[in-house]
């Protein structure tokens, strides 16, 4: 299986300041298609898990644009470039290149 | 918009099966390209179930293959859980999610299901 590793478990952040969080994967998430499926995903405090990004880099519908996806290989970033209240919750990354489908640990941004 | 929704037990005895379904609305079950199940133990993080795509295939975690069953039934336009077997460890929140445009694009609110008898 592919192991994801967040870090950090946790990032308080001050309003309107940016927040990085990393994502390694144990295996290249290069697929033979030749795309890299590596997604983050939102979960707000008693809500469902919510897509942000998919495929490294691309926004899903709705997403603002404050929120940006980089990286490649095995090693991948997601980055909020001003924090709002309404962004406090975990984040989650995914690698959807190999089954098991496998997610990170979570990452916790909350507000200073 | 598309929208799923998990229905089902809250609550099932140890050694029995969990069974829940997921309905799909504002979309065609048949047109997607697969669905999926993921669970979230109470105060921890996501595990992937299984998969189905399109072509009927299924695709399961390794951890529970032995004891799970996705199907879909596009007549009600829904999707099925079967989960064997279960013990307190099987407790959590179960999501279902689509890949319409990519992997687990959108999800339903999740429901609780507790072991225990």
């Amino acid at each position: 299986d592919i192991v994801m590793t967040q870090t950090p478990l946790s990032s308080p952040v001050t309003l309107g300041q940016p927040a990085s969080i990393s994502c390694r994967s144990s295996q290249s998430l290069v697929h033979s298609d030749g795309n890299t499926y590596l997604s983050w995903l939102q979960q707000r405090p008693g809500q469902p898990p919510r897509l942000l990004i998919y495929k490294i880099s691309n926004r899903f519908s709705g997403v603002p644009d404050r929120f940006s996806g980089s990286g490649a290989g095995t090693d991948f970033t997601l980055k909020i470039s001003r924090v709002e209240a309404e962004d406090v919750g975990v984040y989650y990354c995914m690698q959807a290149t190999q089954f098991p489908r496998t997610f990170g640990g979570g990452t916790k941004v909350e507000i200073k | 918009q598309v929208q799923l929704q998990e229905s089902g037990p809250g609550l099932v005895k140890p050694s029995e099966t969990l069974s829940l379904t997921c309905t799909v609305s504002g979309y065609s079950i048949s047109s997607g390209y697969y669905w999926g199940w993921i669970r979230q133990p109470p105060g921890k993080g996501l595990e992937w179930i299984g998969s189905i795509y399109h072509s009927g295939s299924t695709y399961y975690n390794p951890s529970l293959k032995s004891r799970v069953t996705i199907s879909v039934d596009t007549s009600k336009n829904q999707f099925s859980l079967k989960l064997s077997s279960v013990t307190a460890a099987d407790t959590a929140v179960y999501y279902c999610a689509s890949g319409i445009i990519t992997v687990f694009d959108y999800w339903g609110q999740g429901t609780l299901v507790t072991v225990s008898s």
